[in-house]
């Protein structure tokens, strides 16, 4: 199994450009989520999904939209990119649980000029 | 508003002695308190956890101690290994509906030889 996997690994955008972030899980997880990671911050949730075709808002989600029309895939946009959003991207997933372990990608790092 | 708060931001410790990372929490509604270990260049991995249910839980070296009325818990490390040198992130969950992580800001753990 490949767990958690993450397209692309390392991006360069200009600002007001657009992309597209993809999160693939083979594990049947019905939770996903997208982090960022800024130094000094930790993680903070940008967007989770709980199952197919719903999704949610986090703590900082302005300036991201995402989508989840299939259970194994979550979808980050940047609809047009700022600087501010330059960053290490990374998503993971859950199985349904109590507690549940969350699984995390190996990141995106994106950089905004 | 920072719901975990995590020190020290850094952390150097002498190969074989003991690392000790501490976290403070706001929300009582938190209840379960995973700590995640990240090597550069990777993804976060869960690394071990605990319930508010018991005070402190021990995975070999890891000890996770837990003041419910403090609203504390810490990281111990014993018998500290380079291969310890990592970032390590403290986090809470509570009852929201996709169980979502707040994750405190990261020790960067460097264990010298």
């Amino acid at each position: 199994n490949a767990g958690v996997t993450q397209t692309p690994k390392f991006r360069v955008l200009k600002t007001g450009q657009s992309m597209t972030l993809l999160c693939a899980q083979d594990m049947n997880h019905e939770y996903m989520y997208w982090y960022r990671q800024d130094p000094g911050m930790g993680l903070r949730l940008i967007h989770y999904s709980v199952g197919e075709g719903t999704t949610a808002k986090g703590e900082v989600p302005d300036g991201y939209n995402v989508s989840r029309l299939k259970k194994q895939n979550f979808l980050l946009g940047l609809e047009s990119a700022a600087p501010s959003q330059t960053s290490v991207y990374f998503c993971a997933s859950s199985y349904l649980g109590s507690y549940n372990e969350q699984f995390f990608g190996p990141g995106t790092r994106l950089t905004v000029l | 508003q920072q719901q975990v708060k995590q020190s020290p931001q850094s952390l150097i410790v002498q190969k074989g002695g003991i690392s000790i990372i501490n976290c403070a929490y706001e929300n009582t509604a938190f209840d379960y308190f995973p700590w995640y270990q990240q090597f550069p260049g990777k993804g976060p991995a869960l690394l071990i956890a605990i319930r508010p249910d018991v005070s402190e839980k021990k995975e070999g070296r890891f000890t996770i101690s837990f003041n419910k009325s403090a609203k504390q818990f810490s990281l111990h490390i014993m018998d500290s290994q380079p291969g310890d040198s990592a970032t390590y992130f403290c986090a809470a969950t509570g009852t929201g509906s996709a169980r979502q992580l707040t994750f405190g800001s990261g020790t960067q753990l460097t264990v010298l030889p």
